[in-house]
């Protein structure tokens, strides 16, 4: 099974729609989790950390099961901006290190 | 907002050839990486360092690759002996702290690495 998990889309919705993204990760003892955003040929960065309480900033929303080992990303009145692919990251238990997934695209179309 | 800063931004060398990837970590973090990403593929972790030296480092991490914070400021990526497979886009991060503010790891914006 691997590390992190993701639909890889690529999800193609109009202006305005509401899209959810899923992740699933492996290893139960992972404290950590975040979304990240990366553009085209460019550096992840930090779109939002994920609490077991799920946190909300703007139009975003993440939530985590801990459980199920899951991992969610909402993102409501989609903008042509938002286009570009959403890492979900996981550290590992153990050390500092950020595993990755292998993201998954976005697509916003007016 | 402080920023990572990589040079080159772009990387042609011939196999065989020795690299050197630049990197100029924001100024008060004590802990450095590099990760890369090969084309289509995900985000991997490749070395930590702190305290002048390798906290941790992926099996990807060969004999062929070293690390080092030659005066302070820069914190480099060789690779001695580069393969066609070391092509990638090659990432340095920073964080201030280790466990606290663990999502204030900052990413510079690559260099991307073509081994002809």
């Amino acid at each position: 099974r691997k590390e992190v998990e993701q639909d890889p889309g690529p999800f193609n919705v109009p202006e305005g729609a509401t899209v959810a993204f899923n992740c699933t990760y492996s290893n139960s003892a992972s404290q950590s989790f975040f979304w990240y955003r990366q553009d085209c040929r460019k550096e992840p960065k930090l779109l939002m950390s994920v609490y077991s309480s799920g946190n909300e900033d703007g139009r975003f929303t993440a939530q985590l099961n801990r459980a199920s080992q899951y991992i969610s990303l909402l993102i409501r009145d989609s903008k042509l901006s938002d286009s570009a692919t959403y890492l979900c990251v996981v550290t590992d238990p153990n050390t500092d290190k950020l595993i990755f997934g292998t993201g998954t695209r976005l697509q916003v179309f007016p | 907002e402080p920023e990572v800063t990589q040079t080159p931004s772009h990387q042609v060398t011939q196999m065989g050839q020795e690299v050197i990837l630049r990197c100029v970590p924001i100024s008060n973090h004590l802990y450095f990486y590099w990760y890369r990403q090969i084309l289509g593929q995900k985000v991997e972790f490749l070395v930590s360092f702190y305290n002048n030296e390798i906290s941790e480092k992926s099996e990807i991490f060969d004999d062929q690759f070293s690390v080092e914070r030659p005066d302070g400021s820069n914190f480099t990526l060789k690779i001695r002996s580069t393969k066609l497979e070391d092509s990638a886009m090659y990432f340095c991060a920073s964080r201030e702290t280790r466990t606290d503010d663990r999502e204030k790891l900052f990413f510079g914006s690559g260099t991307q690495l073509s081994v002809l």
